[in-house]
Formats: structure tokens, C-alpha cells, sequence
């Protein structure tokens, strides 16, 4: 299967700074990425999905000035969350798929970041 | 608004019994369904799928069931094994190219008890 990595694995920061996660698919070209986040006993919620060289599309109710969604490349996509505050604590996890490819009709999943913000 | 639910956090089951998990949906939209297992520390991965113009599709020890009338579905596993001891999310989509938009299920912790 096609593999997804995420960096870093987890991330503490104070109040006010900004993180970046990346998400690279290592063995495909990935036309479009996929950011969920999960907060503990709820499910995966879809933040926004990005694809290649155009601008993301924001799920409703998620800041698309404070989630910065940049995909590059075919095999990169970066999430930055911008001025982090407590409440935006949480487990991000990227997917993506390669829509040029028939056979692959399932998102591949990162291992998830978790952040946490002080 | 939850529009995929499984309503059972948790499951046990001994090993060499069936292990059934039930999902429910709530948007008629949706036409493909998928089954992932989580490990701690690890992105979800993909287990099986149906399309709405089936109602069952089997995959070695998986089957997964369909009930568009009810807008149900549930995953069965036989015989379990240890190894499945994994949280599985139900995953629904309105888009029958595939996995596109997946709107997710609150999860259910199997456990397999040797």
C-alpha cells in the first residue's frame, strides 16, 4: 500500500507561536491532501483539502487564515497553524490520494501529529 | 451534526468468535462506505469498502454489510484474532469515484481476548 508520513510526530509550543506539520506521501504522487483533525472520543473531522499547485478549500467553521494549507508538490503538503492557542491542542492527521489513479480509490493516512499547545 | 455514528465505543470479544460493528448513517447522499483500523500513535488504515449498489462485500476474514433502508452498516470479523484488537471508524463519502470528503464515525475499541 502507499505509505504517508508526517513530521514532527508531536509538538508542544506556547501560546502564540506558529507550527508547521508536513505531510508527504513517500511512494505515489499524491494530486490531492486531506487535513483532519480528531479531539480525544470524537471522530476524524475534515479541516480542509488541498490539491496540488491551488489553493485549499476550507471545511466550514475552520479558519483558513489561521490554518495555512500549502501543497507544492505532487508528494508535500504543509499545514501551519498560525498564533496556536490552547484549544487548538489536538491530533492532525493528513491523507492523501492520487486521483490520476484508478486503482488507488482510498485516502492513505499519516501517522498523525499530535500538538499541544501551552 | 454527526451524520456517521457508532454508537458503541467499545467491543470485546474472545478469540475465534465473531466480532460485529455496527455504524450508522444519517445522510442519504452517501454512497460509498469505508472500514479503517487505527493503532495508538498511528494514522488510520484502510480495512474494506462498499459502494451503495451492494449490500455485502467480503474480504477474507472481513465482511462488511450494507442496509440502505436502514442506513446501516456493520463490519463482521471472523474468526477474531488478538491482532485485531484495534479501533475501527466507519467512514462514509457522497462521491462514488471514491474516498473523497470522508465524513467519519466517533470510532469503536475492539478488543480480542485470547
Amino acid at each position: 500500500g502507499a505509505v504517508v508520513s508526517q513530521h514532527p510526530s508531536w509538538v508542544i509550543c506556547k501560546s502564540g507561536t506558529s507550527v508547521k506539520i508536513e505531510c508527504r506521501s513517500l511512494d505515489f504522487q499524491a494530486t490531492t491532501m486531506f487535513w483532519y483533525r480528531q479531539f480525544p472520543k470524537q471522530s476524524l473531522m475534515l479541516m480542509a483539502t488541498s490539491n496540488e499547485g491551488s489553493k485549499a478549500t476550507y471545511e466550514q467553521g475552520v479558519e483558513k487564515d489561521k490554518f495555512l494549507i500549502n501543497h507544492a508538490s505532487l508528494t508535500l503538503s504543509t499545514l501551519t497553524v498560525t498564533s496556536a492557542h490552547p484549544e487548538d491542542s489536538s491530533f492532525y492527521i493528513c491523507s492523501a490520494r492520487n486521483f490520476r489513479d484508478r486503482a488507488y480509490n482510498e485516502q492513505f493516512f499519516g501517522p498523525g501529529t499530535r500538538l499541544t499547545v501551552l | 451534526d454527526q451524520q456517521v455514528k457508532q454508537n458503541s465505543p467499545s467491543l470485546s470479544v474472545q478469540e475465534g468468535r465473531i466480532s460485529i460493528l455496527n455504524c450508522d448513517y444519517t445522510n442519504s447522499m452517501f454512497d460509498y462506505f469505508l472500514w479503517y483500523k487505527k493503532y495508538p500513535a498511528e494514522g488510520p488504515t484502510f480495512l474494506i469498502s462498499i459502494s451503495s449498489i451492494k449490500d455485502k462485500n467480503e474480504d477474507g476474514r472481513f465482511t462488511v454489510f450494507l442496509n440502505k433502508s436502514a442506513k446501516h452498516l456493520s463490519l463482521h470479523i471472523v474468526p477474531s484474532q488478538p491482532g485485531d484488537s484495534a479501533v475501527y471508524f466507519c467512514a462514509a463519502s457522497a462521491d462514488m469515484t471514491g474516498a473523497n470528503n470522508l465524513f467519519f464515525g466517533t470510532g469503536t475499541r475492539l478488543t480480542v481476548i485470547p
